[in-house]
């Protein structure tokens, strides 16, 4: 069975300061992880995907197989970035999972 | 459509009573998943349909939910008897099979309330 554990369900920081939004995973395969966000008033959609190894609006995530961690890292936050953002692992069988979310507000 | 539908948006009812949300995906996703949102518990999953194999129904909380998918595009998810623990936005989402990026394409949700 796969699992997404994300700790923190609130995290609030100043403008420019950096962010890290924590996941961590378990999971007996080869694991597939994402990130997705939820704007207020919109719908949820995703932010970005490990293989890919790219920089969505500044936001990067590495995943780190000997700590089954997935992290989403920013190093200048903005009041944009308030919303809410999930962790998801995707298995062998295409099936998605994610984790509780974590609502990141930005503060002037 | 362009994008994922759901209805009804918002939904009232009593506490007993049966409802049914709607999920209209995109048009040529054989992948199909019911999640539901609430307060503290964040994105829950409750079913998904995948083709024509066996639904992964092991995310339903109790034998008063079901789901089905006809002709492998609209799929209804029923409550019945409900409580108001089941109240919460309930997220349909769907995706492509052949060359899947992994990203699910989700709607506005159903928003339920039990009185």
């Amino acid at each position: 069975a796969q699992r997404v554990t994300q700790p923190e369900k609130l995290l609030s920081v100043f403008k420019g300061a950096p962010v890290e939004l924590k996941c961590n995973y378990s999971y007996s395969g080869s694991p597939e992880l994402f990130w997705y966000v939820q704007y207020s008033r919109q719908r949820l959609q995703l932010l970005l995907r490990h293989i890919s190894r790219e920089s969505i609006k500044g936001f990067t995530a590495d995943l780190n197989k000997g700590e089954t961690s997935f992290h989403l890292k920013k190093p200048f936050a903005q009041e944009e970035d308030s919303a809410m953002y999930y962790c998801a692992l995707r298995n062998n069988n295409n099936d998605m999972r994610f984790g509780a979310g974590t609502r990141l507000t930005v503060k002037p | 459509g362009a994008g994922v539908s759901q209805s009804p948006s918002n939904k009232v009812t009593e506490k007993g009573k049966d409802v049914e949300l709607r999920c209209d995906p995109i048009s040529g996703h054989t992948a199909l998943y019911w999640y539901r949102q609430s307060l503290g518990q964040g994105l829950e999953f409750l079913i998904y349909f995948q083709g024509n194999s066996a639904p992964d129904k092991s995310g339903l909380p109790s034998d008063r939910f079901s789901a089905e998918r006809t002709g492998g595009s609209v799929s209804t998810l029923t409550i019945q008897r409900t409580q108001q623990e089941d109240s919460a936005v309930y997220l349909c989402a769907s995706s492509r099979q052949i060359r899947n990026t992994g990203e699910l394409f989700f709607g506005e949700g159903s928003r339920l309330t039990v009185l």
